[in-house]
């Protein structure tokens, strides 16, 4: 096992497209969650799944943004019609014990630009 | 809510200095507290943690110890390397969700 894998590195898109991005989280992994990181920031929250059910989003995940987590496996993060204020580094990160015990494993993000 | 705030940076250093970057936090219960390094290029890897007061997390020669009574988690290290140049990041957690600083950014130079 690799670790968290995300797909593609890189996107850019023009302003009012649609992007998907993909999250492979470590295997044995039942937690899987999705953070925005902008420029000279730090993470922030967007949404959090346990197996293939979406527990928490963000207020930061307006209704452009949709998470899916088929099967408990892989995940996918959509942009609908995105604005320029979405550019940002997207990072997935899973856990198994819970987030008190482990903290998280994070991939190495996908970076939208959107012109 | 809960969040955390980090010394601002960035941080220059030379090889050998000793490292400190300090984290406070807020929250409303007992959170665990992380501490996570990006390098260039690369997505975030936890460094060190603590769970509940008075513990200490320590890797690599780092080491933080979890201070309820200042609600504080600062990052130390007494020998820094250049390859210890990246982004750290502090960060707390009671939920299901995790709060981070901003980051500070070091530099260590030969």
């Amino acid at each position: 096992d690799t670790g968290v894998s995300q797909n593609p590195r890189h996107k850019i898109t023009k302003r009012g497209q649609n992007v998907t991005f993909r999250c492979d989280p470590i295997s044995e992994h039942n937690r899987l969650y999705w953070y925005r990181q902008t420029l000279g920031q730090g993470p922030e929250f967007l949404t959090y799944f346990q197996n293939e059910a979406q527990l928490e989003k963000s207020r930061l995940l307006s209704d452009r943004f949709s998470a899916e987590r088929p099967k408990g496996s892989f995940s996918t993060l959509e942009i609908q019609r995105t604005e320029q204020g979405d550019s940002a580094m997207y990072l997935c990160a899973s856990s198994l014990d819970g987030l008190q015990l482990g903290g998280y494993t994070f991939g190495s993000g996908t970076r939208l630009t959107v012109v | 809510g809960d969040s955390v705030t980090q010394m601002e940076g960035p941080v220059t250093l030379s090889e050998e200095a000793f490292l400190t970057i300090n984290c406070t936090y807020t929250a409303t219960g007992y959170p665990s507290l992380f501490w996570y390094v990006q390098y260039p290029g690369e997505g975030l890897q936890l460094l060190l943690k603590a769970t509940k007061a008075d513990d200490k997390g320590s890797n690599k020669g780092f080491e933080a110890t979890y201070r309820k009574e200042t609600t504080s988690f600062h990052l130390e290290k007494g020998s820094v390397q250049v390859s210890d140049s990246a982004v750290y990041f502090c960060a707390l957690s009671e939920g299901n969700d995790m709060r981070f600083g901003a980051g500070t950014r070091l530099t260590v130079k030969p």
